[in-house]
């Protein structure tokens, strides 16, 4: 089944303890981003990889990490996390991240730092 | 400054009655738009798009229509079925310019009434 994978679901963690979310996708798509959603304020792009190595900040890229060291993954990095960071975590891919191919969307990371 | 609006956090229809969501833009520059269907505990699912090319789009049930001078798009649901109730994104980006992102909405959550 296509799909993009986010792991864990679920994290509750403590102010400046490192965490990684996980993503893969199996479709072999060219395009990955993380988006963080929070209440009244939509879907919000952290970062954005077009292709293996190459990534480029989103609109809210302060304080998250990502590597996109081969086509299927695209981990986000928490150095320090903050309750700022507090949210809900999407993960996508699309074949080309142009036009005509809308996302795929994973599960989602509900994130709570304390 | 909000590029993409969805002024009604929420809107409830009877079942069986036409739901119409609806979506402005700021950025003249944007020529495709995308509504996404989000459902509780899942990330969203593209539902359908439009470019600046069409006034309309239709796909089954689901119909957009843009109206490039009004900077508007709205999406009609005909009939409403009870599976309709979710957080529906407008979405808007750049056609052609790769370095662009998508930029959504806040949402709009669809209630359908029995």
């Amino acid at each position: 089944e296509a799909q993009v994978t986010q792991n864990p679901r679920y994290l509750i963690t403590v102010t400046g303890k490192k965490l990684t979310v996980t993503c893969s996708q199996n479709m072999n798509h060219e395009y990955m981003s993380w988006y963080r959603q929070d209440p009244g304020l939509g879907l919000r792009q952290i970062y954005y990889s077009m292709n293996v190595e190459v990534t480029d900040k989103g609109d809210v890229p302060e304080g998250y990490k990502v590597s996109r060291k081969e086509k299927r993954n695209f981990p986000l990095i928490l150095e320090s996390p903050s309750p700022n960071q507090t949210s809900l975590y999407f993960c996508a891919s699309s074949p080309t991240g142009t036009e005509n191919s809308p996302l795929h969307f994973g599960n989602g990371t509900r994130l709570t730092v304390t | 400054d909000q590029q993409v609006k969805q002024n009604s956090p929420s809107l409830s229809v009877q079942e069986g009655r036409i739901s119409i969501l609806n979506c402005d833009y700021t950025n003249s520059m944007f020529d495709y738009f995308l509504w996404y269907k989000k459902y509780p505990a899942e990330g969203p699912t593209f539902l359908i798009s439009i470019s600046s090319i069409k006034d309309k789009n239709e796909d089954g049930r689901f119909t957009v229509f843009l109206n490039k001078s009004a900077k508007h798009l709205s999406l009609h649901i005909v009939p409403s079925q009870p599976g309709d109730s979710a957080v529906y994104f407008c979405a808007a980006s750049r056609w052609g310019n790769r370095d662009d992102k998508i930029i959504f909405g806040k949402g709009t959550r669809l209630h359908i009434l029995p």
